[in-house]
């Protein structure tokens, strides 16, 4: 099965800076999910994409989408020490079943 | 919104011994469970898509036999593990998808079984 490949696999920044994590695939897809994971705890669904969508917002979340590159980026805007977390991207294909990117791991320093 | 409740959130067993993970569906009929793997520091790994009343469909290198799964009503699914080993222990997540379909995926909590 497709999985999306996330980069970078870690990343740590200053509370009130930007974080930004990309999320790459090869095949065709319907939508593209982003989740976020505290450790050790269940996943909770951020935002979701889809194929025919560019750009979303969520407060400070934005995520864009180019189905031309097969690419997702997820970024964060001014990010505090609660964003800290496991972001994972997830792929939703023509079978309806979701398969998860290898996360990022973020690190917001306070 | 959808809830999905997963339980229990911990287990330690012994090895060789069984464990059963129960995830129910708390305000929306799950049609579809999808139940996870995830080791330390990595990603979710699909181990098994169960729909309703049928048999669950598990990805390559899952042993059905292991990893049992029933789905046997539209809110509630079972995953056993079966004789556990060390090796076994992991963070297992379900996750659901039903009507109606606007719910999307929703996942539970997550057990962290742990074998001694």
């Amino acid at each position: 099965s497709q999985q999306g490949e996330e980069d970078p696999q870690a990343l740590s920044i200053q509370e009130g800076e930007n974080a930004t994590m990309n999320c790459s695939y090869k095949t065709s897809i319907n939508n593209l999910q982003w989740y976020r994971q505290n450790s050790g705890r269940g996943l909770v669904h951020l935002i979701l994409i889809r194929s025919n969508e560019r750009e979303k917002h969520s407060g400070r979340l934005r995520v864009t989408l180019d189905t031309s590159k097969k690419s997702s980026s997820l970024l964060i805007t001014a990010s505090r020490a609660a964003d800290t977390a496991s972001y994972f991207c997830a792929l939703n294909n023509a079978g309806n079943m979701l398969t998860f990117g290898g996360g990022t791991r973020l690190m917001v320093k306070p | 919104g959808a809830v999905v409740s997963q339980h229990p959130s911990w287990v330690i067993c012994k090895s060789g011994t069984s464990v059963k993970i129960e995830c129910r569906s708390l305000d929306f009929q799950a049609t579809t469970m999808f139940w996870y793997r995830q080791f330390p520091k990595q990603s979710l790994m699909l181990m098994a898509t169960s729909n309703e009343g049928s048999k669950a469909t598990y990805e390559q290198g899952v042993e059905k036999d292991k990893f049992l799964i029933n789905h046997a009503s539209l809110t509630l699914s079972t995953l056993t593990v079966t004789s556990a080993h060390p090796e076994d222990s992991s963070f297992y997540i379900c996750s659901a998808r039903g009507q109606p379909t606007n719910y999307g995926y929703t996942f539970g909590s997550g057990t962290r079984l742990t074998v001694v």
